[in-house]
């Protein structure tokens, strides 16, 4: 079975300024992909970032970047410069590349206060 | 494209009810996939397809259904409502590639009430 656990149930920051939201995974394959999505007060699940198991540098999208740590198996989201909309829940989440069984964490609520 | 779509976008059952999920993608993708998400937490996965034809059980598929007749439909069924199954609903898919599944883009919801 595979696992995703988001520690940080909330989080806020100030605008202009970085936040780090955290997120460890455990599973027993060696091909999977990593996402984070982000999902607005509209309910919508929007892909921030994705990462492929297999390739050692880290992903990188805008003011958005991964920290990818295979062995420790964490996965860990930068927001660089946060903006008002960036305020929403964020999701980790794990995809299996064979398999097509994917898992979430609980999320984390990000806050950008102005 | 359209993208994803789901209907209805809002729905209220009684308990024992059955109804019928819509999820409908026009972007051939062969993986799709349903969620079912309770207030402060994650997706959970009940059914997925990886193509026509396909399906298999997710982590949370009792007293759901799916079928897969065609690569674009995926409905979900309820076979009899419980308010346990109070929660929104997100359909998937995802392009082909050379595995599975790859980065799965998401309908808008539904947001069912089971009174």
């Amino acid at each position: 079975a595979q696992t995703v656990t988001q520690s940080q149930p909330e989080m806020s920051v100030q605008e202009a300024e970085t936040v780090t939201l955290s997120c460890t995974y455990d599973t027993s394959e060696s091909n999977y992909y990593l996402f984070w999505y982000k999902q607005p007060p509209s309910r919508q699940m929007i892909l921030v970032i994705r990462q492929e198991a297999y390739k050692q540098q880290n992903a990188t999208e805008n003011r958005f970047s991964v920290n990818f740590q295979k062995a420790a198996k964490s996965f860990s989201l930068k927001i660089s410069d946060s903006q008002l909309g960036d305020t929403a829940m964020y999701f980790c989440a794990l995809i299996v590349t064979n398999a097509g069984k994917s898992t979430f964490g609980d999320g984390t609520t990000l806050t950008v206060k102005p | 494209n359209a993208g994803v779509t789901q209907t209805p976008k809002f729905q209220v059952l009684k308990t024992g009810q059955s109804m019928t999920l819509q999820c409908a993608q026009d972007m051939n993708h062969e993986y799709m996939s349903w969620y079912r998400q309770d207030p402060g937490m994650g997706l959970r996965l009940i059914h997925y397809s990886v193509g026509a034809g396909i399906t298999d059980q997710g982590e949370v598929p009792n007293g759901y259904n799916v079928s897969r007749s065609t690569t674009e439909d995926f409905p979900l069924r309820l076979l009899s409502a419980a308010p346990s199954q109070t929660s929104v609903y997100f359909c998937a898919s995802a392009p082909p590639g050379v595995m599975i599944a790859d980065t799965q883009y998401f309908g808008p919801g539904t947001r069912l009430t089971v009174l």
